[in-house]
């Protein structure tokens, strides 16, 4: 079946350590995404992706880095720069360039501090 | 900054009833509009999406969009327990050179009481 696969579904982070979350897509999505849920929050937006090897900052970039080196694949880091990492990351794909296109979600990864 | 507003609720519906869910936003120019349902500890899943002004129905779910308002709503007919779950509004919106993306509001929590 298509779809996004996130993994792990549970990371723990010790202090100064980075981490790197999976994002795989099967869907032929052109777009990735990346998102920070935080209890009682909305969706906000880490990074985005529209096509292989390159790659946008979204409204909270900092602490986090990302590559897009194949279709299917959108990896994000999580480093020690990032001071709060503790919420609930979500991997995201759409179809790119047309306006009425929704955004399907990963089952979602869990980031605890050590 | 553009805003997509919810009510956080608790909205508390008897089994049965109809639940009205609102999102108001802030951009005009916002052309695409989907409603996502999230369980406790799961990822997003979309439920209903609206382009047009009017009303759009899908079994027991209806989307409203009155772009003159700003403000787009979701009813949800014959309420039942399995409907208690956070629902986010997600407008669409151009962030320049063919890109989109989407604004999530912070979600009304919904629970259905049998």
């Amino acid at each position: 079946d298509g779809g996004i696969t996130q993994s792990p579904k549970y990371l723990f982070r010790k202090e100064g350590q980075n981490v790197t979350l999976s994002c795989e897509q099967n869907l032929n999505h052109d777009a990735m995404y990346w998102y920070r849920q935080d209890p009682g929050q909305g969706l906000r937006l880490i990074y985005y992706s529209q096509i292989v090897n390159d790659f946008q900052k979204g409204d909270i970039a900092e602490g986090y880095s990302v590559s897009r080196e194949k279709k299917e694949s959108f990896p994000l880091t999580v480093t020690s720069a990032q001071k709060n990492p503790t919420a609930f990351y979500l991997c995201a794909s759409s179809i790119v360039g047309t306006l009425n296109q929704p955004q399907h979600f990963g089952d979602g990864t869990r980031l605890s501090i050590l | 900054q553009k805003e997509v507003e919810q009510n956080s609720g608790p909205l508390s519906v008897p089994e049965g009833a109809i639940a009205s869910l609102n999102c108001t936003y802030s951009d005009r120019g916002s052309q695409s509009f989907f409603w996502y349902r999230q369980y406790s500890g799961k990822s997003p899943e979309l439920i209903m999406s609206i382009y047009s002004n009017g009303d759009k129905e899908d079994g027991r779910f209806t989307a409203q969009l009155n772009k003159a308002s700003q403000y787009v709503s979701l009813l949800i007919r014959d309420s039942q327990p399995s409907d208690s779950a956070t629902y986010l509004c997600a407008v669409n919106e151009n962030s320049g050179a063919g890109s989109y993306q989407l604004t999530f509001g912070k979600g009304t929590k919904l629970s259905v009481i049998p």
